[in-house]
């Protein structure tokens, strides 16, 4: 079955703590996994994905075929990080997005 | 950037009434939409995948009767709900697929739509 298992509905840090939204994923096939990310008041937007194994704003995830994992990692929290983050899988039928549960973090001053 | 516009962004209706929904993809054309369902802090769910000029294919449960897509052009996909009942209340939103340059399908998300059911 394809699952993506988010299993912290909310995350609370302060300022310049480091951060790590846990990510797995269930798929028979070959993954492609991403992370999104919604601001309060916006829409859903692409934060990064796994083909790319870019850093944006700060956070990085590495996809772990053994571990079936692909967590979100910030060495250095900020404010402004504070949002809902997606993970999301695509599979290979028409190319949807099965996503996660989502992750609320709280970034405190 | 890829610009997705779904209208309206708020709706209201009374139960028994047919609302439509469109989603617009504004400077890229897009063969392939989707559209999600979000409950109050809870997670997309997929309804159905739109693709232009053939029929939608929906998500297990979800009925094509009562959740009707129609994908006329490259450009535009609609979601309409057909007489809605309070439990249709939600939040309703649209994303389109493009290429981009890398050779990766990105996802582009509207802004969603809120349908409250009266």
């Amino acid at each position: 079955a394809q699952r993506v298992t988010q299993p912290e509905k909310l995350l609370s840090v302060f300022k310049g703590a480091p951060v790590e939204l846990k990510c797995n994923y269930s798929y028979s096939g070959s993954p492609e996994l991403f992370w999104y990310v919604q601001y309060s008041r916006q829409r859903l937007q692409l934060l990064l994905r796994h083909i790319s194994r870019e850093s944006i704003k700060g956070f990085t995830a590495d996809l772990n075929k053994g571990e079936t994992s692909f967590h979100l990692k910030k060495p250095f929290a900020q404010e402004e990080d504070s949002a809902m983050y997606y993970c999301a899988l695509r599979t290979n039928q028409g190319g949807k997005l099965i996503f996660g549960q989502g992750t609320e973090l709280s970034v405190k001053p | 950037g890829a610009v997705v516009s779904q209208h309206p962004s708020r709706v209201i209706c009374k139960s028994g009434t047919s609302v439509k929904i469109e989603c617009r993809s504004l400077d890229f054309q897009a063969t392939t939409m989707f559209w999600y369902r979000q409950f109050p802090k809870k997670s997309l769910m997929l309804m159905a995948t739109s693709n232009e000029g053939s029929k939608a294919t929906y998500e297990q449960g979800v009925e094509k009767d009562k959740f009707l897509i129609n994908h006329a052009s490259l450009t535009l996909s609609t979601l309409t709900v057909t007489s809605a009942h309070p439990e249709d209340s939600s939040f309703y939103i649209c994303s389109a697929r493009r290429a981009v340059v890398s050779g990766a399908n990105v996802l582009t998300f509207g802004a969603g739509s809120r349908l409250t059911v009266l």
